[in-house]
């Protein structure tokens, strides 16, 4: 149980495009869902934390207009970067918990985003 | 520090046991983590273990908390050529959603 579906796994594209990641708790509702950003060989660092009908919480220093973030239902959350530039070429990974009990996060398998 | 410390990298042979060290930061947090990232994937959560708990064991995994020096370990007995991964700790900070990680403990299984 608990599987984190995550797409796309890879994109490539041109500098300026928008790109849209999706992140879908499976088999659970997912009344949280959290953004990470990893870059070669280092850890994950918080974008922001997502609930189901409210707006994201941005961590800080990560860019609200950049990264924009819709968590529209308690099974999808989606992540787009606007207008993506070289610099935003990175490792997303989104994770999603159940808000009761003590649920532990579980993750998607990542989006390669690279940018030309 | 502000980061909570991994050894960067771990080398063992096929059969013997593994033990990858971490230091967390604060002690409000209520649970501890251990997720494996292979490459290029995601993170799979491992096991995680209760701050009021000394010891959790599930199959090959051990893991033991040090609450007094925030000392946290998992040990993996009997490695395999499939254990090989980056090993993450994560901690959530005064007991809430967010979680911190570790920097990454990169295991290699050799035969």
């Amino acid at each position: 149980g608990a599987v984190v579906s995550q797409h796309p796994s890879w994109v490539i594209c041109k500098s300026g495009t928008s790109v849209k990641i999706e992140c879908r708790s499976l088999d659970f509702q997912a009344t949280t869902m959290f953004w990470y950003r990893q870059f070669p060989k280092q850890s994950l660092m918080l974008m922001a934390t997502s609930n189901e009908g409210s707006k994201a919480t941005y961590e800080q220093g990560v860019e609200k207009d950049k990264f924009l973030i819709n968590h529209a239902s308690l099974t999808l959350s989606t992540l787009t970067v606007t207008s993506a530039h070289p610099e935003d070429s990175s490792f997303y990974i989104c994770s999603a918990r159940y808000d009761r009990g003590n649920q532990p996060q579980h993750f998607g398998d990542g989006t390669r985003l690279s940018i030309l | 520090g502000e980061d909570v410390e991994q050894s960067l990298f771990l080398s063992v042979r096929e059969g013997d046991s593994s033990v990858i060290n971490c230091t967390y930061t604060d002690s409000s947090s209520t649970y501890l983590y251990w997720y494996k990232q292979e490459p290029g994937a995601g993170l799979q959560l491992l096991t995680y273990i209760f701050s009021n708990m000394d010891m959790k064991q599930d199959q090959r995994l051990t893991v033991l908390l040090n609450k007094k020096d925030k000392h946290l370990s998992l040990r993996i007995a009997d490695t395999q050529t499939g254990d090989s991964a980056i090993y993450f700790c994560a901690e959530n900070m005064g007991g809430g959603n967010k979680l911190t990680f570790g920097t990454g403990t990169q295991l290699k299984v050799e035969l």
